[in-house]
Formats: C-alpha cells, structure tokens, sequence
C-alpha cells in the first residue's frame, strides 16, 4: 500500500516550457488536491477534484490546470512555467465525507514536487 | 490579512517543557479544525482534529473557541521527537486554508 505518490520528485524548468505533475493514490479515496508550499505562506490550495472527471479551483488557481482522467491519478499541468511557479508542491488525497462527519475527513498527502523555474 | 494565522516562532525548549501553540482564523464560516505535523523537507501528517469540546490524545491537548476563532495545541513533556512544524487547519467544505506553521525545536 503505497499511499499517496508523486512524479517527479524534483525539475528544474526554463521560462515558458510546459509540464505535468502526476499524483496517484491506492486508498480509493474520492477527493483528491493539488497545494503549494512557499516559504512563510503555509499551504495553499491550487485546485482540487471530488471525483473521477470533476474538478474546481481554489485558492490560486492561475497558471494551472487539472485533469481527473481515473479516479486513481490527479494531474496538474503547467501550459508556460514562470518563475513565480518555483515551489514545492503537494498532491492530497481524503476520502468522501459521510453524513454526520463535519468535515473531519484526514488529507493524505505525497511526498511532494519541488519545483524549480529559471 | 491571512486567514489563518499563526505564531512562526521558532519555540526553543528543553525536553520535558510544556509549550503551546496559538492560531486564530477569519472566517466565521469554518466548520472544521485540524493540527498537523511537518518535519524538515517532508509532507504534513495529520497530528489531530479539533473538536468544539476540546480533545486530548496522549501529550498533546487542542483546544477550539469558535466565539474568538481560536485554535491552540498544548504539548506536555516535550519530547526531541516532537521537533518540528506544527500547521494549524482550517476548512470550510472542501476549501483547507492552512497557517504558516510554528517551528518548534526540542533540547536536550
């Protein structure tokens, strides 16, 4: 049972190339999400899927996009890297809340993507 | 304004310290609460939720007021195990807005 796995582990990107991220879990959970991390502003949510071929954004969601293909794999794509994309990124997994649960479904999360962009 | 905020730190305490943590969140909205772990160069684990009774779980006590919207995380007998960041959650629905985490060091 591996979890919550990423690739890669690490890039470096110039200015303007593209790339994917891929995140994939075996727990069978419904929710999947991509986060940042950047020094001194904790984790923020870029978008996140409730299930397989559904997908939103959230708190900074420019410059990315998703696909939720199986529900298995979430991928997050860069079209044209800046170097305000230079982070460290995480993929999450949780499952679906049950009625009753008030939000208190534990996020899984990868190893994480460090990313950089020159 | 951040909306979930914390103390950064560091907090720098010898083994067997109690030290606690603070976060305070904006929106009012925010049904659920979480603490979790980061060490160096890792991804965060769940440490515990927080409930509105408050809630304990061995050495660690977290406490929620949803009147002044506050979370805080009492760790008691510090262990060097227990060095790391500590991340406060907040969540409303599917959105998780998390601090920027308070670094704690524990000494021998």
């Amino acid at each position: 049972n591996a979890g919550v796995t990423q690739t890669p582990k690490f890039r470096v990107l110039k200015t303007g190339q593209s790339m994917t991220l891929l995140c994939a879990q075996d727990m069978n959970h419904e929710y999947m999400y991509w986060y940042r991390q950047d020094p001194g502003m904790g984790l923020r949510l870029i978008h996140y899927s409730v299930g397989e071929g559904t997908t939103a954004k959230g708190e900074v969601p420019d410059g990315y996009n998703v696909s939720r293909l199986k529900k298995q794999n979430f991928l997050l794509g860069l079209e044209s890297a800046a170097p305000s994309q230079t982070s460290v990124y995480f993929c999450a997994s949780s499952y679906r809340l049950l009625a009753g649960e008030w939000g208190y479904n534990e996020q899984f999360f990868g190893p994480g993507t460090r990313l950089t962009v020159l | 304004r951040k909306e979930v905020e914390q103390d950064p730190g560091p907090f720098n305490v010898p083994e067997g310290a109690t030290v606690a943590f603070n976060c305070t969140y904006s929106n009012s909205a925010s049904q659920s609460f979480f603490w979790y772990r980061q060490d160096c160069r890792k991804e965060p684990k769940l440490l515990m939720s927080v409930y509105s009774s408050g809630n304990e779980d061995g050495r660690f006590t977290a406490q929620l007021n949803r009147a002044s919207q506050y979370i805080s995380l009492l760790i008691r007998d510090s262990k060097l195990s227990d060095s790391a960041t500590y991340l406060c959650v907040v969540k409303n629905n599917n959105d998780m807005r998390f601090g920027a985490g308070t670094r704690l060091t524990v000494k021998p």
